[in-house]
């Protein structure tokens, strides 16, 4: 399809497991961004990557999150040792370099920690 | 992480009316956006705007930039049923290696035809 695709649309995981969410960014789009939306909350930043560039992570709430980025375009975010706080929907964009102004959404993926 | 204030947080109105929501932060931004996204869906970007004052038409969706660049406001004339969703708006700062989406709480609206 034309538009970024995510990996699973639903996640439910028992607390203490590990998860992996995909993104498959807009072909083309060197630029890839994570976010996290809890319940009623806007969207908050987890992890930019750019091109070969050395990816920011600074939105990473803890070391249980990570992510990486293969062959410059699909996108793996992996949440390690779920607690139920982690519970929200992940949102993955991507947009050409330099257009953080045009950024292009997934539908995400829920997840639920029991 | 760090927030924009939108206010109000859900309207409920009759179709046909006119909506009107916004956002203020403590800090300046150069440019404003205006999001607004469906159940199950992400974000779908609806305005943008890049100079304070600038006051920008989508149809029925008209966006202001505030003079002080610390405020924005989304209208919506004659809403329609299909206006239902949430709206957010979103601050881009600029620093550092990133230029980051600041994103409000959002708008929750819901038409009653």
């Amino acid at each position: 399809g034309a538009g970024v695709s995510q990996s699973p649309s639903n996640k439910v995981t028992e607390k203490g497991k590990d998860v992996e969410l995909r993104c498959d960014p807009i072909s083309g789009h060197t630029a890839l961004y994570w976010y996290r939306q809890s319940l009623g909350q806007g969207l908050e930043f987890l992890i930019y990557f750019q091109g070969n560039s050395a990816p920011d992570k600074s939105g990473l709430p803890s070391d249980r999150f990570s992510a990486e980025r293969t062959g410059g375009s699909v996108s793996t975010l992996t949440i390690q040792r779920t607690q139920q706080e982690d519970s929200a929907v992940y949102l993955c964009a991507s947009s050409l370099p330099g257009f953080t102004d045009t950024q292009y959404f997934g539908p995400g993926t829920r997840l639920t920690v029991l | 992480g760090q927030q924009l204030n939108q206010s109000p947080q859900s309207m409920f109105i009759q179709e046909g009316e006119d909506v009107s929501m916004n956002c203020t932060s403590s800090s300046i931004f150069n440019t404003w956006l205006w999001y607004k996204q469906d159940p199950g869906e992400g974000p779908v970007l609806l305005i943008a705007l890049y100079k304070a004052g600038e006051l920008t038409s989508n149809g029925r969706l008209t966006a202001q930039f505030g003079i002080t660049r610390k405020d924005s406001f989304l209208n919506i004339s004659a809403s329609i049923p299909s206006d239902v969703g949430i709206y957010f708006c979103a601050g881009l700062s600029y620093g550092g290696a990133t230029n980051k989406l600041i994103f409000g709480t959002g708008t929750l609206l819901a038409v009653q035809p």
